[in-house]
C-alpha cells in the first residue's frame, strides 16, 4: 500500500526567507512523486514531478523539490518566498504501473508574512 | 483549471435526497476520477475511470456511484446524501502515460444539511 505523510499542518515563513514544506512517502519499488498547490476556492495545481534521474525536481513558480531515497522524502523548496506563495500544499505519490491510484498526503497550510 | 469543469460549484441538500455533481473535461484525456476533501485529511480517493467501459472503486466508494457518459463526461452521484458527506469534491483528469500526473477541476462544494 502506499502512503504520503505530511508531518506539519502549518508553516510560517518570513517573505524573502527560503521555505520547505516537508513530505515523506511509503511505496513499494520507486515513486511517482508530485507537489500540488491550492488556492482558495480553486482546485489543485500541478507544481512539478519527480519520475527518475536528478534527485532536485525543478517547477512552476520557483518551486523545486529534493528526492532522497534513503529517507523516503521529497521536501518542496523554495529559495526566497512571496506572500503570494501563501496557500495549501499537497504531496502525492504513486506507485509505478498503469493501474495504480495516486495517495495525497492530508497538506501544509504555508503561510508567507511580510 | 478551465479544462476541467465541475457543475455545480456550490450545492446544499438535505438527507436522503439523490444528488448528481457533473464533470466535464477537454483535455482529451481518458482517464477522470473523483475525490473529496476533507480538513486534515487531504484528498481521498472515491471512483476512477480508465476509460468509458472501465470503472473502479477508491478507497471510500461506499455511499457513491458514478457513470462515464462519454470520454469527457463523469459524473459522481450520491444515492442518499447523508450529512457526513458534506465535503468538497474534485474531478481530475489524467494522461495516459506514466507518471500519469492529474489535473483538477475547480472543485464542488456540497453542503448535506
Amino acid at each position: 500500500a502506499q502512503s504520503v505523510a505530511q508531518p506539519e499542518d502549518q508553516v510560517n515563513v518570513a517573505e524573502g526567507n527560503p521555505l520547505t514544506v516537508k513530505c515523506t512517502y511509503s511505496v513499494s519499488g520507486n515513486p511517482y512523486l508530485f507537489w500540488y498547490v491550492q488556492y482558495p476556492n480553486r482546485g489543485l495545481q500541478f507544481l512539478l514531478k519527480y519520475i527518475t534521474g536528478d534527485n532536485l525536481v525543478k517547477g512552476s513558480y520557483g518551486f523545486e523539490a529534493e528526492f532522497n531515497k534513503s529517507q523516503t522524502s521529497f521536501h518542496l523548496k523554495k529559495p526566497s518566498a512571496l506572500v503570494s506563495d501563501s496557500a495549501l500544499y499537497f504531496c502525492a505519490v504513486r506507485a509505478r504501473g498503469n493501474n495504480n491510484d495516486m495517495r495525497f498526503g492530508a497538506g501544509t497550510r504555508l503561510t508567507v508574512k511580510p | 483549471d478551465a479544462d476541467v469543469t465541475q457543475t455545480p460549484r456550490n450545492r446544499i441538500t438535505k438527507t436522503g435526497k439523490r444528488i448528481m455533481l457533473e464533470c466535464s473535461q477537454t483535455k482529451g484525456h481518458d482517464r477522470m476520477y473523483w475525490y473529496r476533501q476533507d480538513p486534515g485529511l487531504g484528498l481521498r480517493l472515491i471512483y476512477y475511470s480508465f476509460d468509458v467501459k472501465d470503472i473502479n472503486k477508491g478507497e471510500i466508494s461506499d455511499g457513491y456511484s458514478v457513470s462515464r457518459q462519454a470520454q469527457a463526461k463523469f459524473s459522481l452521484s450520491l444515492e442518499s446524501a447523508i450529512p457526513n458527506q458534506t465535503a468538497l469534491y474534485f474531478c481530475a483528469t489524467s494522461v495516459n502515460t506514466a507518471p500519469y500526473e492529474q489535473y483538477f477541476g475547480p472543485g464542488t462544494r456540497l453542503t448535506v444539511t
